[in-house]
């Protein structure tokens, strides 16, 4: 187990290009959670998915966001047409889905993304 | 909706100095609170957790919380600090239930401790 993994670490695009995040969860983790980190706050939830459901957005993941998990294993999470507003560090968290509320995420060591 | 509050943004000490961190949240329901750190270069660890029982909760590397209902908050402590303790810490609070699962986090209060 080798925890939650990103990649890339770091990438840079110019203003409207698209670009795309991968995260591979914790094995066996069966919730995973994306959220931004902007410099100086912390970080603020995205989206997240039970196995391959996604079951809950924020109202932060505008139409140009877009994210799946397709076979409840690893993430993407693309964002179409990016903006300079979009830089922020990209935090993907995993969790072992317990019920009655004591789960605990874990979390990768995100993707920064510089839009120029 | 669910809130968090770090009342301190950056805190200066020296090794051997006890430490206090405060967070507030607010929500009225039944909450879980978290604790993470992120050292310098590094992801974010948790330090400790809350869910139930006995309020005050222990964590890694001599890191304390004690949850005080009735004042909405989750104080982190340690009594003797370390040059290694630099590192931002982040208050998170999951109300579950209808609030979902996600976490919300407060700002983050920077510690750098002078050896």
């Amino acid at each position: 187990d080798t925890g939650v993994s990103q990649d890339p670490r770091h990438k840079i695009t110019k203003r409207g290009q698209n670009v795309t995040f991968r995260c591979d969860p914790i094995s066996e983790h069966n919730r995973l959670y994306w959220y931004r980190q902007t410099l100086g706050q912390g970080p603020e939830f995205l989206t997240y998915f039970q196995n391959e459901a996604q079951l809950e957005k924020s109202r932060l993941l505008s139409d140009r966001f877009s994210a799946e998990r397709p076979k409840g294993s690893f993430s993407t999470l693309e964002i179409q047409r990016t903006e300079q507003g979009d830089s922020a560090m990209y935090l993907c968290a995993s969790s072992p889905g317990l019920a009655g509320g004591t789960d605990t995420q874990y979390f990768g060591p995100g993707t920064r993304l510089t839009v120029l | 909706a669910q809130s968090v509050s770090q009342h301190n943004h950056h805190v200066i000490l020296s090794e051997a100095a006890s430490l206090e961190l405060g967070c507030n949240y607010s929500y009225g329901g039944t909450v879980n609170l978290f604790w993470y750190v992120q050292y310098p270069g590094q992801h974010l660890q948790l330090l400790l957790k809350y869910f139930s029982g006995d309020p005050l909760v222990k964590g890694i590397k001599g890191f304390e919380a004690e949850f005080i209902k009735s004042k909405f908050s989750f104080n982190l402590r340690k009594p003797s600090v370390q040059w290694s303790d630099t590192a931002e810490y982040f208050c998170a609070v999951n109300a579950g239930g209808a609030a979902g699962n996600k976490l919300t986090f407060g700002g983050g209060t920077r510690v750098l401790v002078k050896p």
